[in-house]
Formats: structure tokens, C-alpha cells, sequence
């Protein structure tokens, strides 16, 4: 039961373009997004988030929306930097449970 | 401040055997999570711990996993018998209670039961 759903497995980017990183999910419950960046032999690292009575937070290059109506995020970076390749995970949270989309792979190149 | 420490870093095992994973949360932080990552569901909630109290354990897999947090500074998580599907990298993370849902992770422990 994947009720948070990141479709994109992988996303390559050109360095100094944007990034836009997908997340889709099943639960209206969810009132809480957050974005998380991992890298290899890394755990992840948290990266922005956005509660569900907003639709836009901003935070430097990244920027989170929120489109509760299809229930979907998305996470924007711009410019990206070769440093942004990681793999981004979404996560969603209801009542005291934080559940993660399986992760998006983002490799920008130089 | 040191982080969450895990160990040990890569662990391989027969199937069959004991394994347990270790974790030392952030000092002050009054939750612990154990998930686990693998290829095809990303990352799984194993259990999470308030106050070294389990509140929530219904990820775990089935009766071959345990996890205890003895004190607020320690948490094991433990497979008996392993078996090769429960080959992944096991992460522990540790948060404050303070709304945020800011886990600060370990770098975790890739298993790889043969």
C-alpha cells in the first residue's frame, strides 16, 4: 500500500536548470510534506517541508507546492548544481506515523 | 554533536543467524525510528519509540525482528533467524517531539543476509 508514490524512478538535469521533482498522494489525512535528500552511503537528510493549509514554500534554490485538490507535491530547484544529484525522497505524515515515497534519483550535469 | 551512530556499517550474515543492529540517537532527542530501505519500497517504518517507549511497531515485518530502546541512548533492532530477503540497508533516526518531524538519520547498516 504505497500512499506516497514518487512515479519518476530517475531525472537528469543540465546544470543551471530547473529541477522538478514529482510526488503523488493517496491519503487526504496527510496534513504535513516534507522533502529529503539522500546520498550514497548517506542517510537521508531533510530538506525542506510545507504544512497542508499552505501551497507554496520557498527556501533558497528550493521551493516545495502543494496542490491538495489532485493530491500531488512537487519539489523545484533552480539552478540546479552538480551537488544536487542525490536521491530525493518524499514524505508525507498522518498522526504520528511519517511514511516515504521510494525516492527519486536527480543527476545534474555538468 | 556527533549525530545518530550505527552500527555496524556493512554487516553479512548466513541465513539463520542472529543480527543485531545498534543505534545511538542524538543526545536529547526523545524519538527514535528504525526504517528500512530497499529498491523496491524505498523506506519502510520498521518502529518508532517515544520516550523508549514502542509506540508504533506495526512495520515490522513479522516475529523474526525485535527492537528494544533500553535508554534514551541506545536502541537495538535485532533479526532472528536472517534470511536473504531481509538483505537492505536498516536506517535509525532520532528527532525532538516538537511538531517539526525533523529525523536527523544515521549513515545505517547495509545487511546482506547469503
Amino acid at each position: 500500500d504505497q500512499q506516497v508514490k514518487q512515479n519518476s524512478p530517475s531525472l537528469s538535469v543540465q546544470e543551471g536548470r530547473i529541477s522538478i521533482l514529482n510526488c503523488d498522494y493517496t491519503n487526504s489525512m496527510f496534513d504535513y510534506f516534507l522533502w529529503y535528500k539522500k546520498y550514497p552511503a548517506e542517510g537521508p537528510t531533510f530538506l525542506i517541508s510545507i504544512s497542508s493549509i499552505k501551497d507554496k514554500n520557498e527556501d533558497g534554490r528550493f521551493t516545495v507546492f502543494l496542490n491538495k485538490s489532485a493530491k500531488h507535491l512537487s519539489l523545484h530547484i533552480v539552478p540546479s548544481q552538480p551537488g544536487d544529484s542525490a536521491v530525493y525522497f518524499c514524505a508525507a505524515i498522518r498522526g504520528n506515523k511519517l511514511v516515504f515515497g521510494a525516492g527519486t534519483i536527480l543527476r545534474v550535469k555538468s | 554533536d556527533a549525530g545518530v551512530i550505527q552500527s555496524p556499517r556493512h554487516e553479512v550474515t548466513e541465513m539463520g543467524q542472529e543480527v543485531t543492529l545498534r543505534c545511538k540517537p542524538i543526545s536529547g532527542h526523545n524519538s527514535l525510528f528504525w526504517y528500512r530501505q530497499t529498491m523496491m519500497r524505498g523506506l519502510e517504518l520498521l518502529i518508532y519509540f517515544n520516550n523508549n517507549v514502542p509506540i508504533d511497531d506495526s512495520g515490522m515485518p513479522e516475529d523474526r525482528f525485535s527492537a528494544k530502546m533500553p535508554n534514551a541512548s541506545f536502541s537495538t533492532l535485532k533479526i532472528q533467524p536472517s534470511e536473504p530477503r531481509d538483505s537492505a540497508v536498516y536506517f535509525c533516526a532520532s528527532s525532538l517531539s516538537d511538531g517539526s518531524w525533523t529525523l536527523h538519520f544515521g549513515n545505517g547498516t547495509r545487511l546482506t543476509v547469503t
